[in-house]
């Protein structure tokens, strides 16, 4: 399983990134996929979840409105849009494969290594 | 929205020696599917989270006995039974009815 961020870097306030996750080494349309990211010095906090199909999508509040989660399944990525940027969405955003067992909607079983999201003027 | 607080917040372990860490849940993590939704990391520095155990008690693949979990409704308890130097990172406690929301972290240092 390989899961690789990109996209990251530098935004001012209110501007916009989008995130990109290029996934290998299962089948990624079996998969419901997941974002968490962690402050720096942090803990870590979900931040939304799509279903294989993109059929179910789940944000957590604080980013309800503000950033967009997709899939494009023949080319195994996700992404992440991201846009009205706050100082506080800073972190590194981890993009990260939900467990099969169970019917949480996107715990993480496998991660990438993360992309830094700095948001600062 | 489930809030999970671990303790300690950080644990110095001598080598060989166990470790205990404890997270508590405000609401039981126990589903209407009859599964409870209790997930361990270990994240160590300058690495991604890797999961330890799923639903309270299972190993994820690969991950050596040593560690263990157990626990009911809404507390829960991971155990290392030997800490080694590999064993030193951050510990969280993540549970999994939507909002899905992660415990504070515990450091463990040797």
């Amino acid at each position: 399983v390989q899961l690789v961020e990109s996209g990251g870097g530098l935004v001012k306030p209110g501007g916009s990134l989008r995130l990109s996750c290029a996934a290998s080494g299962f089948t990624f349309t079996s998969y419901t996929m997941t974002w968490v990211r962690q402050a720096p010095g942090k803990g870590l906090e979900w931040v939304s979840s799509i279903s294989t199909s993109s059929t179910y999508i789940y944000y957590a509040d604080s980013v309800e409105g503000r950033f967009t989660i997709s899939r494009d399944n023949p080319k195994n990525s996700l992404y992440l849009q991201m846009s009205s940027l706050r100082d506080e969405d800073t972190a590194v955003y981890y993009c990260a494969r939900k467990i099969l067992t169970g019917n949480s909607r996107g715990v993480p079983d496998y991660w990438g290594q993360g992309t830094l999201v700095t948001v600062s003027s | 929205e489930i809030m999970l607080t671990q303790t300690p917040l950080s644990l110095s372990v001598t080598p060989g020696q166990p470790a205990s860490i404890s997270c508590k849940s405000n609401q039981s993590l126990l589903h209407s599917d009859g599964r409870t939704y209790l997930y361990w990391y270990l994240q160590r520095s300058g690495q991604s989270p890797q999961l330890l155990i799923y639903e309270i008690s299972s190993r994820f693949s690969g991950v050596p006995d040593k560690f263990s979990g157990s626990g009911s409704g809404t507390d829960f308890t991971l155990k290392i039974s030997r800490v080694e130097a590999e064993d030193v990172g951050l510990y969280y406690c993540m549970q999994g009815i939507q909002p899905l929301t992660f415990g504070g972290g515990t450091k463990v240092e040797i």
